[in-house]
């Protein structure tokens, strides 16, 4: 298995929902992310997990919250969004200690609209 | 402080072209390279990577890159592109002593028939 699957593959939302986002990977990857991008832009990191501890958060809303409850799934729980977190989110993963050789492997993405 | 550049937001090529879509890196160390490619829609895929060793990279679909340190540049071509090239190509560096990926701000690759 060398994917990284993401689901749902679309979310849409009211500003007063509570939903999460779940990624899962069998690769045997020890460091997992989230990203978010916007229409046109490149992804920009949020949130690092190495060894299912959260070792990088961007300065991210605590709106977004986190959760790496085993080393095969990451989840990113949602409360109280605004229209403007409306993005693709992109899980990925990599190899901890290879990282820098292999680069990240990444899912698909979840659309989510917040309305 | 490391950053990556990408010239031009849109290139343009006649399908049977060259592809050439161009990326410069700003690095203190010697860096970490990749170009990702991603189609409307979904996520992004890699389809090269620079580390050590050899400064030509051979990637997927027919695509590779060379670096050039003296150049600070990476960039990626194709002798011949294909209408299935189209899509939004990144270039990345790999931030120093850690696990992010710091992506350029992408190119649009259109493949006219």
């Amino acid at each position: 298995d060398t994917e990284v699957t993401q689901t749902p593959k679309h979310l849409v939302m009211g500003m007063t929902n509570k939903k999460s986002l779940k990624c899962e990977q069998h690769m045997g990857h020890r460091a997992m992310y989230w990203y978010k991008q916007k229409a046109k832009k490149p992804p920009e990191l949020m949130f690092v997990y190495s060894y299912e501890k959260l070792s990088i958060n961007e300065s991210v809303p605590s709106r977004f919250s986190p959760e790496c409850p085993n080393s095969s799934l990451l989840n990113l729980h949602l409360h109280a969004l605004q229209p403007e977190d409306s993005a693709l989110y992109l899980c990925a993963s990599s190899q901890a200690s290879l990282m820098r050789n292999y680069g990240y492997t990444f899912g698909s993405g979840t659309r989510l609209t917040v309305v | 402080a490391q950053s990556v550049t990408q010239l031009g937001s849109h290139v343009s090529v006649s399908e049977g072209a060259l592809v050439l879509l161009r990326c410069n890196y700003s690095s203190s160390v010697p860096p970490y390279l990749f170009w990702y490619v991603q189609y409307p829609n979904q996520g992004l895929q890699l389809l090269l990577k620079y580390t050590t060793g050899a400064t030509l990279v051979k990637g997927i679909n027919g695509f590779e890159a060379e670096f050039k340190k003296s150049e600070t540049s990476f960039h990626l071509t194709k002798p011949s592109a294909h209408m299935s090239d189209a899509a939004e190509y990144f270039c990345a560096v790999l931030m120093d002593s850690s696990y992010k990926l710091l992506f350029g701000s992408g190119t649009r690759l259109l493949v006219r028939p």
